[in-house]
């Protein structure tokens, strides 16, 4: 069964890094999945195409603080320089045989 | 500008339809698959219906099955969901969202979300 796991929250202080983790369950570990960000009360937004070799393409006007890699399983956002307005849930995405799979979200505060 | 417009949502009562609407624009519309997804209040991002650019293909999930219809308008740049028996776990905001042109077909833009609340 494809599944997509997310630690429910995440926090790091104004400035600094962030890494966030999505698992992909066994006999999964070369789909490609999506990041997307979920600000307070918005509608979410793609962030970006993560492969499984770590090579990623970014939405439109992602800024270049947000950067994805990849390592067997498991697929990761990192945020640098974190802002304010990166306090928002995340959560990862990837498909397969017809249907789509949201992994649970990670709440990330910024201190 | 790519933009998805959802709307038509509202109180219901259980057992109650309604349909959805998603406005596209900024894209060429008829060449791009949709999906709908829905949030319960407080909780994930849940898929539930993918049509692909022609119609031709069109999945649903399981807890939806049989009771919603996903369609699409080319003259109206329009994507629609048709939703009946409607049940308390089927509250929360519906979003439309756009399949990337890539092989993925993972999403990458979606709308505002337009809020469906089903209640007595």
């Amino acid at each position: 069964q494809l599944v997509l796991t997310q630690s429910p929250s995440a926090s790091a202080s104004l400035g600094a890094s962030v890494k966030l983790t999505c698992t992909l369950s066994s006999g999964h570990s070369s789909f490609v999945i999506a990041w997307h960000q979920q600000q307070p009360d918005k509608g979410p937004r793609y962030l970006m195409r993560l492969n499984s070799d770590g090579s990623h393409i970014k939405g439109d006007g992602i800024p270049d603080r947000f950067s994805g890699s990849s390592s067997g399983a498991e697929r990761y956002l990192t945020i640098s320089s974190l802002q304010s307005e990166d306090e928002a849930d995340y959560y990862c995405q990837t498909w397969g045989a017809g249907i789509w799979v949201f992994g649970g979200g990670t709440k990330l505060t910024v201190l | 500008e790519v933009q998805l417009v959802e709307s038509g949502g509202g109180l219901v009562q259980p057992g109650g339809s309604l349909r959805l609407s998603c406005a596209a624009s900024g894209f060429t519309f008829n060449t791009y698959n949709m999906n709908w997804v829905r949030q319960a209040p407080g909780k994930g991002l849940e898929w539930i219906s993918y049509i692909s650019s022609s119609s031709s293909t069109i999945y649903y999930a399981d807890s939806v099955k049989g009771r919603f219809t996903i369609s699409r308008d080319k003259a109206e740049n329009s994507l629609y969901l048709q939703m009946h028996s409607l049940r308390d776990e089927d509250t929360g905001v519906y979003y439309c969202a756009r399949t990337h042109s890539d092989s993925s077909r993972l999403f990458d833009y979606w709308g505002q979300g337009t809020l469906v609340t089903v209640s007595s």
